[in-house]
């Protein structure tokens, strides 16, 4: 029963690296997000997919892109990483139907850019 | 715009008391309310929600929320707090009127449960 899945765990880039951060949900979901947790902050959106073949723009979306490959996987790009992107990342996944349904979370991703 | 505010960074309380964890809401319309709870690095896991109804809404692990339209409340409470239930609480809300399917998280409270 592996719910959300995300890698890697642990990621360290330095300036101006690439990278894409993947996250799969087996749970049949059909909307997927991107959120970031830093120190007070709580949890902040970078992007979200209602649904396969469509995103959206969060709170925070500048500095990444993402791709909705089909239903399960929902992955997150940095182009050119910055030291400001230094947080957890996390994905997570909902059922469509009904707006009230909760999210399901990954364990995340800590990224530290150098 | 919806937000979510948690006016507590952290709560310090002994193992057997009440508890309790207060977030205040803003959104244009009605609420979702939702509190979620994350342990140490690990992913956040839902806790309870409030869709509509009985304004006192019980979840896992023995949690409850009091939703309050008048004061935009939703504190989430526990009549006798464990050792194991020190963590960090995040409150979050999706504005109805808006159909914004993401929520809106608060910055998080620390539970301090002292054995």
């Amino acid at each position: 029963n592996a719910g959300v899945t995300q890698t890697p765990k642990f990621q360290v880039l330095k300036t101006g690296q690439s990278m894409t951060l993947q996250c799969a949900q087996d749970m049949n979901h059909n909307s997927m997000y991107w959120y970031r947790q830093d120190p007070g902050m709580g949890l902040r959106l970078i992007y979200y997919s209602a649904s396969e073949g469509t995103t959206d723009k969060g709170e925070v979306p500048n500095g990444y892109n993402v791709s909705r490959l089909n239903k399960r996987e929902f992955s997150l790009r940095l182009e050119s990483a910055a030291p400001s992107q230094t947080s957890v990342y996390f994905c997570a996944s909902s059922e469509e139907q009904g707006e009230w349904s909760p999210l399901h979370f990954g364990n995340g991703t800590r990224l530290t850019v150098t | 715009a919806q937000s979510v505010a948690q006016p507590e960074d952290q709560v310090n309380v002994a193992e057997g008391n009440p508890l309790t964890v207060k977030c205040t809401y803003s959104v244009s319309g009605n609420p979702y309310l939702f509190w979620y709870v994350q342990y140490p690095n690990r992913g956040l896991q839902f806790l309870l929600k409030y869709i509509t109804g009985d304004n006192l809404v019980k979840g896992s692990y023995g949690f409850e929320a009091e939703f309050n339209k008048s004061q935009t409340s939703f504190h989430l409470k526990k009549p006798s707090a464990l050792v194991s239930d020190s963590a960090l609480y995040f409150c979050a809300v999706r504005d109805r009127r808006t159909g914004r399917r993401a929520l809106t998280f608060g910055s998080g409270t620390r539970l301090q449960v002292q054995p």
